[in-house]
């Protein structure tokens, strides 16, 4: 069974610029949700997507967006990039939305913005 | 609201030795609680999560951790590390439907 994947891997953007990634969940999962990571402040969740829809949403500018398509495929978009934004971008998958259930994480995107 | 304190950034250990990395925990709801590891440049993979039942959990690798309600702790163990443990390890807890992370305690192994 195929993993997360997080496509691009690594990208360099320029300030103001945007930029779109992507995420695959894991076959028949239905959630997925986005953490950004960065050494000063660690993990922090983004937004959970299910069923196409926004369940939760973390504390993040509304230059973050993000969309779920009806394959559960989801993209992240961040607008007007600044140098703060540069950071590690995680996507989880999970088959269901219960404070239970496992998330599996894909290799992340590098977002490097100069 | 929740939080998770990883109490100590980074633990140098030698290899074979027991290693414990501590984690602490406030949530006003009851949580699910969860150890992840992460290896450079990679995501993160599920050491071992604690639902319900025992309160000693058991995972992959070797490594195990106990689920302490009045100390609100969730210490991860290992009694004996190898080189290839050499990580970041991050607690999380779920009691609203979002992973909350702590601030992750690197371990490292030397020969």
């Amino acid at each position: 069974k195929a993993g997360v994947t997080q496509t691009p891997r690594y990208l360099i953007k320029t300030r103001g610029q945007q930029v779109t990634l992507s995420c695959s969940p894991i076959s028949g999962h239905r959630s997925v949700s986005w953490y950004q990571q960065t050494p000063g402040q660690g993990l922090q969740f983004l937004f959970e997507y299910f069923s196409e829809t926004q369940r939760n949403k973390g504390n993040f500018p509304g230059r973050f967006s993000g969309r779920q398509f009806s394959n559960s495929r989801s993209e992240m978009n961040v607008s007007t990039l600044e140098l703060g934004d540069s950071a590690l971008y995680l996507c989880a998958s999970s088959y269901g939305t219960g404070m239970n259930t496992e998330a599996f994480f894909g290799q992340g995107t590098r977002l490097t913005v100069v | 609201a929740q939080s998770v304190t990883q109490l100590d950034s980074q633990v140098p250990v030698f290899e074979e030795a027991p290693v414990e990395l501590r984690c602490n925990y406030s949530s006003s709801v009851s949580v699910y609680l969860f150890w992840y590891v992460q290896y450079p440049n990679q995501g993160l993979q599920l050491l071992l999560k604690y639902l319900s039942g025992s309160t000693l959990v058991k995972g992959i690798n070797g490594f195990e951790a106990e689920f302490n309600k009045s100390q609100t702790s969730f210490h991860l163990r290992k009694p004996s590390v190898h080189i290839s443990d050499t990580a970041e390890y991050f607690c999380a807890v779920n009691g609203y439907s979002t992973l909350t992370f702590g601030k992750g305690t690197m371990l490292l192994v030397s020969p």
